[in-house]
């Protein structure tokens, strides 16, 4: 049973790049069908989806985002991560790394971490 | 972007009722291969999501009979029979077919 913990700063000064690791136990990061992925989710509000990676490290993006976004994946040390560069109070959210089948793309969420963007 | 849509957005409900909510695709859902990529999911409040329905109608591991999921194209529905205590939360529908972006609906907070 693969499992997700995420690690990473749960305050980010504005202007600054918010970087997440989420890393994957209980099984291998390039197994062959599968899709890591990077949501968030606003206080009180819904979901939002970031980003996924292949293992290969082919990454897509929420066009919402602006090329804020960086995706990346290390076979190494069975993780992967999030640089979500020039953060504003916009930013401030829970942010969940996730598993799945490519077709499916979402099967397990990470515990989530609140990140807040504050000086 | 695919726009989802959920209704009701609230869904007061009694112990041992059944839950009905309904998520609409701005685009049919079917991909190539058939299959329509529809995910429900559940949040209980402080918790993360987790998936119960997978391709519109099937269940994941461990999800009670109590939930069943159908539809295809561009309409879909979430059934919770027999509602418990556990059941209360957020469900959220999900489309994987057309992306970037994967989209979501707002949300039906179950009470």
């Amino acid at each position: 049973q693969v499992q997700l913990q995420q690690s990473g700063p749960s305050l980010v000064q504005p202007s600054q790049t918010l970087s997440l690791t989420c890393i994957v136990s209980g099984g291998s990061i390039s197994s062959g069908d599968s899709l890591w992925t990077w949501l968030r989710q606003h206080p009180g509000k819904g979901l939002e989806w970031v980003g996924h990676t292949f293992p290969s490290g082919d990454a897509h993006y929420n066009p919402s985002l602006q090329g804020r976004v960086a995706i990346s994946v290390d076979t190494s040390k069975n993780h992967f991560s999030l640089n979500l560069y020039s953060v504003t109070a916009a930013d401030t959210a829970i942010y969940y790394c996730a598993k799945g089948p490519t077709g499916d793309k979402i099967d397990y969420w990470g515990q989530g971490t609140l990140v807040t963007v504050s000086s | 972007d695919v726009v989802m849509t959920q209704s009701p957005l609230s869904l007061p409900v009694t112990l041992g009722q059944t839950a009905s909510i309904s998520c609409w695709s701005s685009q049919s859902l079917v991909y190539s291969d058939g299959n329509s990529y529809l995910n429900w999911f559940h949040q209980r409040p402080g918790q993360s999501p987790r998936r119960l329905i997978y391709r519109s109608s099937n269940r994941d591991s461990g999800v009670p009979e109590r939930f069943s999921g159908s539809g295809s194209g561009t309409n879909f529905t979430l059934e919770i029979s027999r509602v418990e205590a556990a059941d209360v939360g957020v469900y959220y529908c999900m489309q994987a077919t057309h992306w970037p972006p994967v989209t979501f609906g707002q949300g039906t907070r179950l009470e």
